[in-house]
């Protein structure tokens, strides 16, 4: 069975500061992962995605996450943070070729001025 | 692209009374559709994935009878939560799936049971 880790439930940081979540995942089998981000009342935006090929991806909005099979990770970065990225942020595994996933418990990250 | 609705954005109804809400996928025909359930500051629990035209499959512990799932359509399907009690008010989130192992989020219903 799979299972994802986001150790911290919660990331303070200032104003364009750099920014790293973490998340790690167990799964006996190959994995596609993923990142959303959730706002205050809203539902749950794909922020990016790995299913194969490069690594590292990126969203449009300046994060990134790269995949580590070894480490079984996908943090995601982001080098100068936004007021406007408070948000909740989930992690989430499916096993390759399949749609079910499974989510981490969400890191809530906030900005400060 | 990739566009998911939900509706009734906010719904609040007695205790003992059913309650529909309807999940739609705008510009994509979505093969699979998922139904969570959020409760606060937790995650997303899975209730049960929908393939358009059969049964819905069920994650352990969730009451088929008390939630039905119906997925008429590639573009609809359909949670009812019937008899609802207090317990039941949440946030509940549909997901869509073209085919393409990513899942798209509708905006979530808030369903506060008095």
């Amino acid at each position: 069975a799979q299972s994802v880790t986001q150790l911290d439930s919660q990331v303070p940081v200032f104003e364009e500061a750099p920014v790293e979540l973490r998340c790690n995942y167990s799964s006996s089998v190959s994995v596609y992962l993923f990142w959303y981000v959730q706002y205050p009342n809203q539902g749950l935006q794909l922020l990016l995605k790995y299913l194969s090929g490069s690594t590292l991806v990126e969203s449009i909005n300046g994060f990134e996450a790269e995949f580590n099979k070894s480490q079984t990770s996908f943090h995601l970065r982001k080098p100068s943070v936004h007021i406007s990225d408070t948000a909740e942020y989930f992690c989430a595994v499916s096993e390759e070729n399949t749609d079910k996933l499974i989510f981490g418990t969400g890191t809530r990250l906030q900005v400060f001025p | 692209g990739a566009v998911v609705s939900q509706h009734p954005s906010r719904v609040i109804c007695k205790s003992g009374t059913s309650v529909k809400i309807e999940c739609r996928s705008l510009d994509f025909q979505a093969t699979t559709m998922f139904w969570y359930r959020q409760f606060p500051k937790k995650s997303l629990m899975l209730m049960a994935t929908s393939n358009e035209g059969s049964k819905a499959t069920y994650e352990q512990g969730v009451e088929k009878d008390k939630f039905l799932i119906n997925h008429a359509s590639l573009t609809l399907s359909t949670l009812t939560v019937t008899s609802a009690h207090p317990e039941d008010s949440s946030f509940y989130i549909c997901s869509a799936s073209g085919g393409g192992f990513t899942q798209y989020f509708g905006p979530g219903t808030r369903l506060t049971v008095l």
